[in-house]
This record gives structure tokens, C-alpha cells and sequence, in this order.
């Protein structure tokens, strides 16, 4: 199966931006989707597809790719988007899915 | 309103078996594919499982291929997940998730709270 690569933290200061990066070779046939997940809490989906954010999750979120890296970036980031988030996507087979390393997100 | 609700989690032995199920609710189950996704103490998630929305396709992560067995019966609105062949590297929080569509996309919008799988003599 195809790994997913993340940074495995990142720091941004509150209101301003940070993006977050997923490297795998899968990422150049297969869309990647990004999770938030808090301390005890089941992760929720944040954006999937080309670019598309469920209801509910704020439009300070947004995803883009090129090539076989992801990117999820947060306009503005606020002091509740401080959580680990996570991008998944296909592997190769297309059959099997994989989960990225996980990146912490601190905002200070 | 949308939920799913794990529950068969518990402490069993090496080489034991287990089966999870899952309950939906307040969506029309057998239009969508379901996961189960299992996190490690302290660690990432790792998919495991998923089946399409008829139950006619099934995919297996490597780690549990052979040994795991999903299913689903939409009479019932559940997902369930049979673990044969327990390993202590199998321990974790085992959540049922919804995929957006009736077949197996990697992005999942509903989530259960969890149900934990402790493996150890």
C-alpha cells in the first residue's frame, strides 16, 4: 500500500495562515480529504474532492494539490482549530485507502 | 439527526474474536458505503475496512486482511466488523465512519464516538 507524508507539527500565530502539506504518490490520480480531530473527540471531515467543505465547517478552511502533494490551509486560523489533522486518500490500487501521518497544528 | 453509534468493544485475549457493530440512524443507510477506521493509543488513524452500499465489494487494509470480516445488514441500518485472530497491535479505538457516496471515497462525513478493542492476556 502507498504511505501519505505529513510534517508532523506546525505552529501559526492566531489570524494569520498555515498550511498544511500531504505528500504521496497515490495524490496524483486520487483527490485527498482532510480530518480535524481534538483530544477525545472523533475526527470530522473537513474538506474532500477538489475543494469542497461540508456544511457547518467554516470557509477559513480550504484545499488545493499539485502534483502528488496536498495542501489544507486555514485563513485566519482561529484558537479552536488548535488539533491534529489528518489527509487521506486512495492508495495506488485504488481498492485500498490510507491515512497521512498526522499533523499537530498549535496556535499561538 | 445523523449518528452512528458504536458498541461491542471490550478486553479479550490474543487469538480471541471479537465483532463491533455499529448503528446508524437518521440518514437512509443502504445508499452509503461504510468504513471502520481504528486508532492506536497515542497514534494516527489508520483505515481498516470498507463496504459498499449493497455490501457487494469489500476491502481490506493489509494489517487485517484474512483476519477481519465487515459486513452489513440494511434491514437493520448496521455495519459490523468481525476480528478474528486478535493481536495485542490490534488494540484501539475502533470508529465507524460514512463515506460520501454509496461506494468506497476515501472521505468520510459522519462519525461514530468510538468503541475501544483492548487486546492482552
Amino acid at each position: 500500500s502507498s504511505e501519505l507524508t505529513q510534517d508532523p507539527a506546525v505552529s501559526v500565530a492566531l489570524g494569520q495562515t498555515v498550511r498544511i502539506t500531504c505528500q504521496g504518490d497515490s495524490l496524483r490520480t486520487y483527490d485527498a480529504s482532510w480530518y480535524q480531530q481534538k483530544p477525545g473527540q472523533a475526527p470530522i471531515l473537513v474538506i474532500y474532492g477538489k475543494n469542497n467543505r461540508p456544511s457547518g465547517i467554516p470557509d477559513r478552511f480550504s484545499g488545493s494539490s499539485s502534483g502528488n502533494t496536498a495542501s489544507l490551509t486555514i485563513t485566519g486560523a482561529q484558537a479552536e482549530d488548535e488539533a491534529d489533522y489528518y489527509c487521506n486518500s486512495r492508495d495506488s490500487s485504488g481498492n485500498q485507502l490510507v491515512f497521512g501521518t498526522g499533523t499537530k497544528v498549535t496556535v499561538l | 439527526q445523523v449518528q452512528l453509534v458504536e458498541s461491542g468493544g471490550g478486553v479479550v485475549q490474543p487469538g480471541r474474536s471479537l465483532r463491533l457493530s455499529c448503528a446508524a440512524s437518521g440518514f437512509i443507510f443502504n445508499s452509503y458505503g461504510m468504513h471502520w477506521v481504528r486508532q492506536a493509543p497515542g497514534k494516527g488513524l489508520e483505515w481498516v475496512a470498507v463496504i459498499w452500499y449493497d455490501g457487494s465489494n469489500k476491502y481490506y487494509a493489509d494489517s487485517v486482511k484474512g483476519r477481519f470480516t465487515i459486513s452489513r445488514d440494511n434491514s437493520k441500518n448496521t455495519l459490523y466488523v468481525q476480528m478474528n485472530s486478535l493481536r495485542a497491535e490490534d488494540t484501539a479505538i475502533y470508529y465507524c465512519a460514512r463515506s460520501v457516496s454509496g461506494v468506497s471515497s476515501s472521505a468520510m462525513d459522519v462519525w461514530g464516538q468510538g468503541t475501544t478493542v483492548t487486546v492482552s492476556s
